[in-house]
């Protein structure tokens, strides 16, 4: 099983639309969590990070469920501005090491 | 706001050349770190660096790759005898602190092994 993994697309949807994107992670230790963003040929760069609870910024809502090892992003009422890459990172033990990121879900909103 | 830097943005070498890359990391930070990215991959890690000394480093970081913080500001990282299938595009990251979860990154390099 992969460590991170991720639908890979593409999500093609009209602008206005709500899409979701899933994610799952092996390691049932993992500690932190978090959804980057990736457009063409850029840095990653940090969309949210994912708390048990669930947690919501503006028109983006991510989840996480540890019984099931899976983590999800919302993206309600869509722009143009959010096609992109969205990488799925897990932190495995939340220390000074690496993160390990999933190969992303491409979207692409139309107009 | 404070950002992390990369030189160059992008370098074309011949197999077997030796290539570094620059890094400036975010100021305060503690925490340095080099990823990659091969086109249509995921990114990857390579080497976790603090204190002057590599925490970490994955499979692909083998005695070809090395870093260093030659001074207070920038984070290197050389590749000594580049391959072909070195070419990807090289992130540096840092993080403030233990605690703070982000990893900031750097605008890349590009690299081109012919």
């Amino acid at each position: 099983r992969k460590e991170v993994e991720q639908d890979p697309g593409p999500f093609n949807v009209p602008e206005g639309a709500t899409v979701a994107f899933n994610c799952t992670y092996s390691n049932s230790a993992s500690q932190s969590f978090f959804w980057y963003r990736q457009d063409c040929r850029k840095e990653p760069k940090l969309l949210m990070s994912v708390y048990s609870s669930g947690n919501e910024d503006g028109r983006f809502t991510a989840q996480l469920n540890r019984a099931s090892q899976y983590i999800s992003l919302l993206i309600r009422d869509s722009k143009l501005s959010d096609s992109a890459t969205y990488l799925c990172v897990v932190d495995p033990y939340s220390s000074a090491s690496k993160i390990i990121f999933g190969s992303g879900t491409r979207l692409s909103i139309r107009p | 706001e404070p950002e992390v830097t990369q030189t160059p943005s992008h370098q074309v070498t011949q197999m077997g050349q030796e290539v570094i890359l620059r890094c400036v990391p975010i100021s305060n930070h503690l925490y340095f770190y080099w990823y990659r990215q091969i086109l249509g991959q995921k990114v990857e890690f390579l080497v976790s660096f603090y204190n002057n000394e590599i925490s970490e480093k994955s499979e692909i970081f083998d005695d070809q790759f090395s870093v260093e913080r030659p001074d207070g500001s920038n984070f290197t990282l050389k590749i000594r005898s580049t391959k072909l299938e070195d070419s990807a595009m090289y992130f540096c990251a840092s993080r403030e602190r233990l605690g703070v979860n982000e990893q900031f990154f750097g605008p890349g390099t590009r690299l081109t092994v012919l």
